[in-house]
């Protein structure tokens, strides 16, 4: 089956304690990204990559590392977590092109102390 | 700079009406994708439909349709006979080709009554 898999799906953490939310895609997507969902705020986009080893920021990089050294996996860490950080991220991928739609993970409730 | 408008907070909808959610854009990149996504309860994301900016037709999929006008950076999305099952909340996005980013309006949370 086609999916995009974050894990955890639930996480509480403390402040400062690094932490890493991983993601998977089966379906050989060239575009990853990384977005947070807060309340009236809607997706905003944390990081995107287009390829391996090619990664940029989105509207809300702060705070946030991501890599992809393969093509499949784009973990998004959080060297030292923040409570304005405590969101539900979303990992996505498409193929590359403007009529690609994403294809979303079921999404990481995160939430720091 | 990209940007995306979704004025409707919330809206409230009787079964069985048609249902109009707003979205406006601005770009200066010709060549772009406007997308609606629907978020249930259940939070996961849900693709509904694709228009490309140099699609000549409204894009339809089943009851969805999109309401294109593009003179006007409009992007409206459609709903005919609305049932329960499509209270959600809706966000409209946009993917520009020149640098493939991808931005989402705030949302607009659709509440259907029986």
């Amino acid at each position: 089956e086609a999916q995009v898999t974050q894990n955890p799906r639930y996480l509480i953490t403390v402040t400062g304690k690094k932490l890493t939310v991983t993601c998977s895609q089966n379906m050989n997507h060239e575009y990853m990204s990384w977005y947070r969902q807060d309340p009236g705020l809607g997706l905003r986009q944390i990081y995107y990559s287009m390829n391996v080893e090619v990664t940029d920021k989105g509207d809300v990089p702060e705070g946030y590392k991501v890599s992809r050294k393969e093509k499949r996996n784009f973990p998004l860490i959080l060297e030292s977590p923040s409570p304005n950080q405590t969101s539900l991220y979303f990992c996505a991928s498409s193929l590359i092109g403007g009529n690609s739609p994403l294809h979303f993970g079921n999404g990481t409730r995160l939430t720091v102390t | 700079a990209q940007k995306i408008t979704q004025t409707q907070p919330g809206m409230f909808v009787q079964e069985k009406e048609a249902v109009t959610l707003d979205c406006t854009y601005d770009t200066s990149d010709p060549s772009y994708g406007l997308f609606w996504y629907k978020q249930p309860s259940s939070g996961e994301m849900i693709f509904l439909i694709y228009q490309g900016s140099y699609d000549q037709q409204n894009a339809t999929e089943g009851r969805y349709s999109l309401n294109f006008q593009k003179a006007r950076k409009s992007a409206n999305l459609v709903i005919s006979a609305s049932q329960l099952g499509d209270s959600a909340m809706y966000f409209c996005a946009m993917r520009e080709a020149r640098d493939d980013k991808i931005i989402f309006g705030k949302g607009t949370r659709l509440h259907i009554l029986p």
